[in-house]
């Protein structure tokens, strides 16, 4: 239902771009977000932002300078830009759907294969 | 507090039951998530909420919830339960999502 797309290697101070295409349910139906995490490697994961059915977008603290993320209505997708790649962004990617099913209830119930990123110098 | 504890690393003999932790403030809050990951693979839902399983985790899987501590029980593990264990719920703010470190579980 999620599919990630996007380049596996980035150079060093260039943007990273990713789009995950959803199939199955509308990217603004209620009662979805649509988020993005990552797990450098050997390490736990890592939450990098989401965007909720209408629009709204939360970002980690340590991320939200530099992370972006955005929705295609017409592809019924949704993207994640990540500005000045250095070493340290190389990880997987994942994107995933976030559920709620009431005001304390949140889970990510599907989530993309996920996409190794590699930043060279 | 944004964070989420869990134990680095928890081991069980075949058939036996276990349980992983995951401690946070956010959880006095928040109903958490449970998640599985095997060796290059992207993480799974296995249970949720109050004790929700999602239609393709076994019912060896549970979940509870006290205090500020989310309970992962396998009843029964079997081979196939290997991997990191993830807790995950919103955070304090409710805006922003957390995660725990992560617990590594060893079947005997």
């Amino acid at each position: 239902r999620l599919q990630l797309s996007g380049p596996g290697l980035v150079k060093a101070t260039q943007t990273l771009s990713l789009t995950c295409s959803v199939s199955g349910v509308s990217v603004h139906s209620y009662g979805y977000d649509w988020g993005w995490i990552r797990q450098h490697p050997g390490r736990g994961l890592e939450w990098i932002g989401y965007i909720s059915y209408s629009g709204t977008t939360h970002y980690n603290p340590s991320l939200e300078s530099r992370a972006s993320i955005s929705v295609d209505s017409s592809q019924n997708q949704f993207s994640l830009d990540v500005t000045s790649m250095t070493a340290a962004d190389t990880a997987v990617y994942y994107c995933a759907r976030n559920r709620h099913d009431s005001g304390f209830l949140y889970y990510f119930d599907y989530w993309g294969l996920g996409r190794l990123v590699t930043v060279s110098s | 507090s944004s964070e989420l504890t869990q134990d680095p690393a928890v081991s069980v003999a075949l058939g036996q039951t276990v349980t992983i932790t995951c401690e946070g403030d956010s959880l006095r809050r928040y109903l958490g998530s449970w998640y599985h990951q095997k060796p290059r693979q992207a993480p799974i839902l296995i249970v949720y909420g109050d004790n929700n399983r999602p239609s393709w985790s076994p019912d060896r899987f549970s979940c509870s919830r006290s205090g500020n501590t989310a309970s992962l029980t396998i009843t029964g593990a079997q081979a196939e339960d290997e991997g990191d264990y993830y807790c995950g719920s919103r955070d304090t703010s409710g805006d922003r999502w957390v995660f725990g470190g992560g617990t590594k579980l060893t079947v005997l």
